[in-house]
């Protein structure tokens, strides 16, 4: 079956401008994670989603960083006012349930410039 | 706990040869422990996990090692091959929050020919 994707794959915007980045986790999954990896770094834990439950926002970098998942499958991650400090991959992952292996998309690759 | 480097380490070896690729965690809370292969330009691909009531797991051509004594992780991966050079990040999971991972920095592995 299909994976997780994401989209765009690779954006590029300019310091000061705010972009979205969306995850379409595996049908039927109930968790879905953000992540981020900077240039040779491990992955960043950014935000938890699980069901109806409110999300686990402890990750999120700033309050210029939000994240929504609408009807318990697609979620978009929203950076407003960009930094060039934001340059990074942006990972999405889902999983069947807390507590199941976590499975990632390819990752959306943001250049902040 | 790790520490923060720019560079990855990075392990090369000859096809055929055995592999082990090293993790050390901070947590002794951690309870669960996942190893991820990540590809250049994917996201994170599991490989193989391990709870903390077991000290060795094998999956097909992979062995991974706990020592909670020490708090170390190991990745065996036998008869090594070129397919295998990615970058293996070790990951954590810590009581009390089970559904989140706390990932190192990663280990490159470069396999020849």
């Amino acid at each position: 079956g299909a994976g997780v994707s994401q989209s765009p794959s690779n954006k590029v915007t300019e310091k000061g401008k705010d972009v979205e980045l969306r995850c379409d986790p595996i049908s039927g999954h109930t968790a879905l994670y953000w992540y981020r990896q900077s240039l040779g770094q491990g992955l960043e834990f950014l935000i938890y989603f699980q069901g109806n439950s409110a999300p686990d926002k402890s990750g999120l970098p700033s309050d210029r960083f939000s994240a929504e998942r609408t009807g318990g499958s697609v979620s978009t991650l929203t950076i407003q006012r960009t930094q060039q400090e934001d340059s990074a991959v942006y990972l999405c992952a889902s999983s069947r349930d807390r507590d199941y292996e976590q499975y990632f998309g390819p990752g959306t690759r943001l250049t902040v410039t | 706990g790790e520490s923060v480097g720019l560079h990855l380490p990075t392990l090369s070896v000859q096809e055929g040869d055995n592999s082990i690729i090293n993790c050390a965690y901070s947590n002794s809370a951690s309870d669960y422990f996942i190893w991820y292969k990540q590809e250049s330009g994917k996201g994170p691909q599991f490989i193989i996990d391990i709870r903390s009531n077991m000290d060795k797991r094998q999956g097909q051509r992979v062995t991974v090692l706990l020592n909670k004594t020490v708090k170390h992780l190991s990745l065996q991966i036998a008869a090594t091959q070129p397919g295998d050079s990615a970058v293996y990040f070790c990951a954590e999971n810590r009581e009390g929050n089970r559904s989140t991972l706390t990932f190192g920095k990663g280990t490159m592995l470069l396999v020849s020919p």
